[in-house]
C-alpha cells in the first residue's frame, strides 16, 4: 500500500540558508500534518492543511512557511535557518473519513544546519 | 506545559517481564491514539482508542482508554526484544478528525534479552 513520502531524506544547509521539504500524503488522504522532533524529544506539532487550506497552527516560527497544493502535496519551506533548526521532520497525513483521524507518517526528512 | 504526561519516561526490563506506561491528562481527548518509534522513522500508529472505559487488545499489548477520556494506558505481557523502541501517546481534544494531534513525551522502553 502507498505510504507518505517525503523528500529528501536527508539535506544538510549552513546557517541562514533555505530548505524546502516535500510531503506527498497517502492518496485519498485530505490532511497533511508537520511536526518537527528534536533528538530526544516528542514530535512537536507545526501546522497542518485540510482540503488545501491551513487548518491548525503550532509552533511553527515565523520563518518557516507551509503550503499544500492542488495535488495534495505539500511543501514546507524553512528560511534564516539555524542551528537550532536540525532535527527529523514529518510529514503525516489522515482522511476525515477516518474513525478518529489516525496519522500515517513519513519516514522524515534529517535537516543537519552546520 | 504538557498537555499530556507519559510515564515512565525510561524504562529498561529483561526480556518475558510485563510492563505498564501511562499517558495522563488533565483535558479531555475525543480520541487517543498510542504509536511506536524507531529510532530515525516515522511513529507508526498501534491503536486508537475513542470510548471511555474502552479496552483493545493488539497480541500481547493491552490499550485502555480511561472512562474520563483523560487518560490511558498501554500494557506488555512478556515483553520481547523487540518491543524495544519509543512509545508514544497522542490525543485530540476537539472533535473534528482534522485538529492537530498532541504528543505525550514519550516512553523509551529497552527490551533486554
Amino acid at each position: 500500500a502507498a505510504g507518505v513520502i517525503q523528500s529528501p531524506r536527508h539535506l544538510i544547509k549552513e546557517k541562514r540558508e533555505t530548505a524546502t521539504l516535500k510531503c506527498y500524503p497517502i492518496p485519498r488522504h485530505d490532511t497533511v500534518y508537520w511536526y518537527q522532533q528534536g533528538p530526544g524529544q516528542d514530535p512537536q506539532f507545526l501546522i497542518s492543511f485540510y482540503e488545501k487550506m491551513q487548518s491548525d497552527k503550532g509552533s511553527i516560527p515565523d520563518r518557516f512557511s507551509a503550503q499544500q497544493f492542488s495535488d495534495y502535496h505539500s511543501e514546507l519551506n524553512m528560511s534564516s535557518l539555524e542551528l537550532g533548526d536540525s532535527a527529523l521532520y514529518f510529514c503525516a497525513s489522515s482522511t476525515l473519513a477516518g474513525v478518529a483521524g489516525e496519522l500515517f507518517f513519513g519516514e522524515g526528512s534529517r535537516l543537519t544546519v552546520l | 506545559t504538557q498537555l499530556l504526561e507519559q510515564s515512565p519516561q525510561f524504562l529498561s526490563i529483561q526480556e518475558g517481564e510485563n510492563l505498564t506506561v501511562y499517558c495522563n491528562s488533565s483535558s479531555v481527548f475525543s480520541s487517543l491514539q498510542w504509536y511506536r518509534q524507531e529510532p530515525g522513522e516515522g511513529p507508526v500508529l498501534l491503536v486508537t482508542v475513542v470510548t471511555g472505559g474502552e479496552v483493545k487488545k493488539l497480541k500481547r499489548l493491552t490499550f485502555q482508554f480511561g472512562d474520563a477520556r483523560k487518560d490511558s494506558s498501554l500494557h506488555i505481557t512478556a515483553a520481547q526484544p523487540g518491543d524495544t523502541g519509543l512509545y508514544l501517546c497522542a490525543g485530540r481534544t476537539g472533535s473534528s478528525n482534522t485538529g492537530k494531534l498532541i504528543f505525550g513525551q514519550g516512553t523509551t522502553l529497552q527490551v533486554k534479552p
